[in-house]
């Protein structure tokens, strides 16, 4: 089982709310993700970081930020949480791969569920 | 455009049975393919790899096959059990950089019925 834990689990928050999705990992893995998953559609890559100091905006574009001091964790944060924020987030990390192939598993947390009224 | 379409969309059979799920991919340049499982309420879960060279790769009950010339992969579930209940979601990576960029399908809502 992967060694990568996301907190909260479940969350429901009114509008106007600053929310942060916690996500940490002890692989020592350089590469984290932030994905957001609608049912029935395919997951998109919201944010994405190579190593500490190093954060990049995904393909969906997100009213979040995050931010990445330590390896080990990649916080997701909401200033003021809408209910078109409500989703699953999926935080994900990789190792680091250079070059052809890029094998690059993703190791995934459990998923924040986020409902915002 | 690299898209990743999986088919079918939802899928019931009863326990012990087979199934074949399909993905059909337009990512270019290939480098690699993944069949991932997801549980209701988990992440996504790496089942198995295909590179560009392999045909056939088996992992217990899953048997994944891959035809780099018509872009179509298939994840093959023998003697399905309730525990394969489950999204199974194909992610195609491109080589276009060294760190790849991935396409993800919709996935296959499987479910096995006792």
């Amino acid at each position: 089982e992967a060694d990568i834990y996301q907190t909260p689990r479940y969350l429901v928050i009114g509008t106007g709310k600053k929310i942060t999705l916690e996500c940490s990992q002890t692989m020592g893995h350089d590469k984290m993700y932030w994905y957001q998953q609608d049912p029935g559609m395919e997951l998109h890559l919201i944010h994405y970081s190579y190593g500490v100091n190093s954060t990049e905006k995904g393909d969906l574009s997100s009213e979040s930020t995050v931010s990445r001091i330590r390896t080990e964790h990649f916080p997701l944060t909401l200033e003021s949480a809408r209910p078109s924020h409500t989703s699953q987030y999926l935080c994900a990390s990789s190792e680091r791969t250079g070059g052809f192939p890029n094998t690059g598993e993703l190791f995934f947390g459990e998923g924040s569920r986020l409902t915002v009224l | 455009k690299n898209q990743v379409e999986q088919s079918p969309q939802s899928l019931i059979i009863l326990e012990g049975k087979n199934c074949t799920l399909q993905c059909n991919y337009t990512v270019s340049p290939f480098s690699n393919l993944r069949w991932y499982k997801q549980d209701t309420g988990r992440g996504p879960v790496s089942l198995t790899i295909m590179t560009f060279s392999e045909n056939t790769k088996s992992n217990g009950r899953y048997t994944a096959t891959l035809d780099a010339d018509t872009k179509q992969s298939s994840l093959h579930i023998t003697a399905s059990q309730l525990s394969d209940s489950a999204s199974y979601i194909c992610v195609v990576s491109d080589r276009g950089s060294t760190l790849g960029r991935l396409y993800f399908g919709r996935g296959t809502q499987l479910t096995v019925w006792p």
